[in-house]
């Protein structure tokens, strides 16, 4: 068990549809990390926030959104949502920044997102 | 932009049989190259990192290299349960994590 923990664990949803994606970090993590894997696609990086702010962007699209609270969990907004978005988006979370000796980032199981 | 290759996309072992994994990259300033081990439906799960070239890290069956180029994953004398796909990612300088497409490894008893 990393620590970090994602919900819902499983979704479907229709085309068009919104859904929200929660993920709490490790006890003591500020920074978070989203990240979506499908088959064709493998890990790519979405976005990620520390201690609240956004602090770097990835492939994200339009229509995904994120944020991180004062309390430090994160959501992860997708909307218009299209067949193609089907994937499981991986939350993470890490001490401080990357690059530092000894901090690394820890991975929650995932969050599987189905659009039928 | 940073990139990450992975080699092979598929290795299959006979239990004991030792192998390497290789990780080629290009990157902006890195900052680190890291292994990851991903089990099917499961969240990636942190093997090493490591810093500069010449460093080496080690656990149970794994060891890990880095050069300037290209890192190698060796796992000696696998065993069933060291199947899985092995992920190969890379910080640059903008702090971003670039995975590879990893390498999925199946031991057989």
């Amino acid at each position: 068990d990393s620590g970090v923990t994602q919900t819902p664990k499983h979704l479907i949803t229709a085309t068009g549809q919104r859904v929200t994606l929660r993920c709490s970090p490790r006890s003591g993590d500020l920074s978070v990390y989203w990240y979506q894997q499908s088959l064709d696609q493998g890990l790519q990086f979405l976005i990620q926030y520390y201690n609240g702010e956004e602090r770097a962007k990835g492939n994200i699209l339009e229509r995904f959104s994120a944020q991180q609270f004062p309390d430090l969990h994160s959501e992860l907004n997708l909307s218009s949502l299209e067949l193609g978005d089907s994937a499981l988006y991986f939350c993470a979370s890490s001490v401080g920044l990357l690059g530092v000796a000894g901090n690394t980032i820890y991975f929650g199981e995932g969050s599987w997102l189905t659009v039928v | 932009e940073d990139q990450v290759t992975q080699s092979p996309e598929a290795l299959r072992l006979q239990e004991g049989e030792s192998s390497s994994l290789n990780c080629s990259y290009t990157v902006s300033g890195l900052r680190g190259l890291f292994w990851y081990r991903q089990d099917p439906g499961k969240g990636p799960e942190f093997l090493f990192t490591l810093y500069s070239a010449g460093e080496e890290k080690e656990k149970e069956r794994l060891k890990a290299t880095l050069t300037k180029k290209e890192s190698f994953l060796h796992i000696t004398a696998p065993k069933p349960e060291d199947s899985a796909t092995y992920l190969c990612a890379v910080q640059g300088h903008d702090y971003k994590l670039s995975f590879g497409a990893g390498t999925t490894v199946t031991v057989r008893a």
